[in-house]
């Protein structure tokens, strides 16, 4: 059963200051997705990892896949506020000829304060 | 409007009752989604569509019934209502097969009392 665990759950950064979300999965995933949530708000995807050593980068955030390791990890540089929201991953599970089902991590709620 | 729309976007509804969540996209996707949102437990897949006529479960089906006549409709369905299904719920719709960027609708926030 494939498991995803993200830490931290929560996340208090001041502006300017770096840091890095971490996504673990329990099983053979060969992707890796990165969405955000904004509160009350849907989902906006972030990055699709399609293979290992895969990076993705966005303005401020930065994500990376090693399926090795079964670990993604998005990094946040230089914080502002406006990057203060909710940042889920997601690993999919393959079934023998299916398509297989997206599996959710809790989410990281992050805050950054001025 | 083009992109993914659903409706109701808030519903309180009573235990037992039969409740159906609406949901359009306007790509023409040949896969369409639907998850369940709870505090604590991230996303989790409910029913997922290939096209139409075809579906399958995901993760927590019981209690649903989706039908898929038309590529552009998903309808979720809430049989028999219960408290555990308050929830909010979100549609989506992706291009492809898993490895595609699945785009999410705005969701339906639903109280079951």
């Amino acid at each position: 059963e494939l498991k995803v665990e993200q830490n931290p759950l929560f996340l208090s950064m001041q502006e300017g200051k770096n840091y890095t979300i971490y996504c673990n999965y329990s099983t053979t995933s060969d992707r890796l997705y990165w969405y955000r949530q904004d509160p009350g708000k849907s989902l906006e995807s972030l990055f699709v990892l399609l293979s290992n050593g895969a990076v993705k980068q966005e303005g401020r955030l930065m994500a990376s896949l090693d399926t090795k390791a079964r670990l993604s990890t998005l990094h946040i540089t230089a914080a502002v506020h406006d990057l203060s929201a909710t940042y889920f991953c997601a690993a999919c599970m393959n079934y023998g000829g299916s398509q297989g089902n997206l599996i959710f991590g809790k989410g990281t709620k992050l805050s950054v304060k001025p | 409007d083009a992109g993914i729309t659903q409706s109701p976007r808030y519903k309180i509804t009573e235990t037992g009752r039969q409740v159906t969540l609406m949901c359009h996209q306007t790509w023409s996707h040949s896969y369409m989604f639907w998850y369940r949102q709870d505090l604590g437990h991230g996303l989790r897949l409910i029913y997922y569509s290939a096209a139409a006529d075809i579906t399958d479960k995901g993760e927590v089906p019981d209690g649903y019934v989706v039908s898929r006549s038309k590529t552009e409709n998903f309808p979720l369905t809430l049989e028999s209502a219960t408290r555990s299904q308050t929830s909010v719920y979100f549609c989506a719709s992706s291009p492809g097969p898993w490895h595609y960027e699945q785009y999410f609708g705005p969701g339906t926030r639903l109280t079951v009392t």
